[in-house]
């Protein structure tokens, strides 16, 4: 299983809602992280967890808020969001932290915020 | 400030030719490059990698070759095929031991047949 699963594969969402983006993985990796993809844009790391623990935050606003239950799953909870926070959430995993190893990616999660 | 360059946003290539994908990168202290190919509503799916002690790995139709003292790697496909359209992002991994990829604006591969 190369598989790196992430759900809804689209949201929308108003500006007051809460909601959270799933992402699992059974490939027993220890790094999961998060991507934000605008259109035309290329993917940029917003979180990084290694071996369950928040390892990067790359300056990412508070209203989105991470959490990693297990070393199988990764959410993203979603509070208060704007307009331009509408692009495609990407999850992805790899072996072991800061090691050169490709990173599998899920399908994605399509966010528009209205 | 961009340190994985891809300067060309699209290119279109004939059936059965050869695509030649250009990177270029400004951190010399990059050891490990990785290529991605993207399907729209889909996220990137790993293609080929190769380390900064080669200049060319292979694997089926798909080739790399890194020219170091250059910083400069391209990714050939040959022969290219209809299903080969898609975007394709270069990527390093940060120096340092630090974690997540920095990506290429990404160079959309059309294939005409």
């Amino acid at each position: 299983d190369t598989e790196v699963t992430q759900t809804p594969k689209h949201l929308v969402m108003g500006m007051t809602n809460k909601k959270s983006l799933k992402c699992e993985q059974h490939m027993g990796h220890r790094a999961m992280y998060w991507y934000k993809q605008k259109a035309k844009k290329p993917p940029e790391l917003m979180f990084v967890y290694s071996y369950e623990k928040l390892s990067i935050n790359e300056s990412v606003p508070s209203r989105f808020s991470p959490e990693c239950p297990n070393s199988s799953l990764l959410n993203l909870h979603l509070h208060a969001l704007q307009p331009e926070d509408s692009a495609l959430y990407l999850c992805a995993s790899s072996e072991r932290s800061g090691d050169n190893t490709e990173a599998f990616f899920g399908q994605g999660t399509r966010l528009t915020v209205v | 400030d961009q340190q994985v360059k891809q300067n060309s946003p699209s290119l279109s290539v004939q059936e059965g030719r050869i695509s030649i994908l250009n990177c270029d990168y400004t951190n010399s202290m990059f050891d490990y490059f990785l290529w991605y190919k993207k399907y729209p509503a889909e996220g990137p799916t790993f293609l080929i990698s190769i380390s900064s002690i080669k200049d060319k790995n292979e694997d089926g139709r798909f080739t790399v070759f890194l020219n170091k003292s250059a910083k400069h790697l391209s990714l050939h496909i040959v022969p290219s095929q209809p299903g080969d359209s898609a975007v394709y992002f270069c990527a390093a991994p940060p120096v340092g031991g630090a974690d997540g990829l920095t990506f290429g604006k990404g160079t959309h591969l059309i294939i005409q047949p």
